[in-house]
């Protein structure tokens, strides 16, 4: 159980179009979901906390005016990366927390992440 | 502030044998929880192992353990009878309760393990 899948895996796309990435949880109500951002060889850095059904909570310094989040129901999530520029290539990882009645430890189950390529 | 610190960015370990990956952390808080999560080349974030501040008993999974230290704040993490599918990127991981005000959870840099053949 506690499954989240993403889409896509991967995707290109030029410079000043936007792209959508999507992130579901499968089999348990997220009410909480976590996007983050990796770089190579570096840590996990939080972008946003979004909670279903409320405008998402950015972390400082992430221009919520680019990356566009909604939480629309209790398994969906998306990221919107708007006119997307190369250096917003990256990793882009999701991850959901289960909602009461269930709060195992606050364990998060993440994505398997989509890779980002801006030509 | 809490903080995550790692102070082994790589480490390596001989196929069988035994590695302790340290993490320590900052927080003034008494109750929260704390993660080790293996993120292998698919770069899949996989939970390793978890331990809540108000149990002293340190978690075990299989051939994972923790050595946590409350009072020096220290997470270690223990490796045993390594296995080459064990090589991949470990972040420790702390976490406060949603009551505290704190939902985030803090990662620390990571430590980039390899076990040899």
């Amino acid at each position: 159980g506690a499954v989240v899948s993403q889409h896509p895996s991967w995707v290109i796309c030029k410079s000043g179009t936007s792209v959508k990435i999507e992130c579901r949880s499968l089999d348990f109500q997220a009410t909480t979901m976590f996007w983050y951002r990796q770089f190579p060889k570096q840590s996990l850095m939080l972008m946003a906390t979004s909670n279903e059904g409320s405008k998402a909570t950015y972390e400082q310094g992430v221009e919520k005016d680019k990356f566009l989040i909604n939480h629309a129901s209790l398994t969906l999530s998306t990221l919107t990366v708007t006119s997307a520029h190369p250096e917003d290539s990256s990793f882009y990882i999701c991850s959901a927390r289960q909602g009461p009645p269930v709060q195992t430890s606050y364990e998060q189950y993440f994505g398997p992440g989509t890779r980002l390529t801006v030509t | 502030a809490q903080t995550v610190t790692q102070s082994q960015p790589e480490m390596s370990v001989q196929e069988a044998e035994t590695v302790t990956l340290s993490c320590t952390y900052d927080t003034s808080e008494s109750n929260y929880y704390l993660f080790w999560y293996k993120q292998p080349p698919s770069r899949q974030m996989i939970l390793v192992i978890r331990q809540e501040a108000y149990k002293q008993q340190n978690a075990t999974e299989n051939r994972f353990s923790v050595n946590f230290q409350k009072a020096a704040k220290s997470f270690s993490l223990k490796i045993s009878d390594s296995q080459l599918g064990d090589t991949a990127m470990y972040f420790c991981a702390f976490i406060l309760p949603p009551y505290t005000g704190g939902f985030k959870t803090i990662f620390g840099a990571g430590t980039r393990l390899f076990v040899k053949a």
